[in-house]
């Protein structure tokens, strides 16, 4: 069955620590997306690739790193810089190259930083 | 910029039918699409409408009027599965889905 694996679903650090977080997809999908949901909040965009080795900074990149070194992955670094890392993190993807391409969601890696 | 404006939080008694709204506010339009996310899992897609009218899928119906830049989620014959919360989404052509805060839908008997 093809679809998007995030690991692990939940994530414990401390402060002051850089984490990464794994999203892999067999869908074939050209577009990947990381998104961050607080509670009672939206999804809002964190980056974004259309293409591998391209990336785009969503609405709240800062104190977040990405890469897209293959079309199956697209792997999230939360950084020290990051005020408030505590949140749920989903990944997505799409077909790409079609306003009516749906988002196929992971099921979300829980981040709790103390 | 975007935004999209979407109840908190609705109730409605097992059977019944509900209605969704979402109103938006973008730059550049080509649809508006729903999302369902139980608690703690992962959204999934339900609905796109790209022109004026109703689309249905079952239990499930979307409306969509491009000229009062607004839509709304129809659930029919409630069940208690249908708990959970949903997003509307603007599609603005060749950027990322642009979300609104979520509806949280609580079915009761």
């Amino acid at each position: 069955d093809g679809g998007i694996t995030q690991s692990p679903k939940y994530l414990f650090r401390k402060e002051g620590q850089n984490v990464t977080l794994s999203c892999e997809q067999n869908l074939n999908h050209d577009a990947m997306y990381w998104y961050r949901q607080d509670p009672g909040q939206g999804l809002r965009l964190i980056y974004y690739s259309q293409i591998v080795n391209d990336f785009q900074k969503g609405d709240i990149a800062e104190g977040y790193s990405v890469s897209r070194e293959k079309k199956e992955s697209f792997p999230l670094t939360v950084t020290s810089a990051q005020k408030n890392p505590t949140a749920f993190y989903l990944c997505a993807s799409s077909i790409g190259g079609s306003e009516n391409s749906p988002l196929h969601f992971g099921n979300g890696t829980r981040l709790t930083v103390t | 910029g975007q935004s999209l404006e979407q109840p908190s939080e609705v109730t409605a008694v097992e059977g019944a039918i509900v209605q969704i709204n979402c109103t938006y506010q973008t730059s550049g339009f080509y649809g508006l699409s729903w999302y369902q996310q139980h608690d703690g899992g992962a959204p999934t897609f339900l609905s796109y409408n790209a022109l004026d009218g109703l689309e249905e899928t079952g239990r499930f119906s979307s409306f969509l009027s491009r000229s009062d830049s607004y839509g709304y989620l129809l659930l029919q014959e409630l069940q208690m599965k249908d708990s959970a919360s949903y997003f509307c989404a603007v599609n603005s052509g060749n950027t990322p889905l642009v979300f609104g805060k979520g509806t949280r839908l609580s079915v009761i008997a």
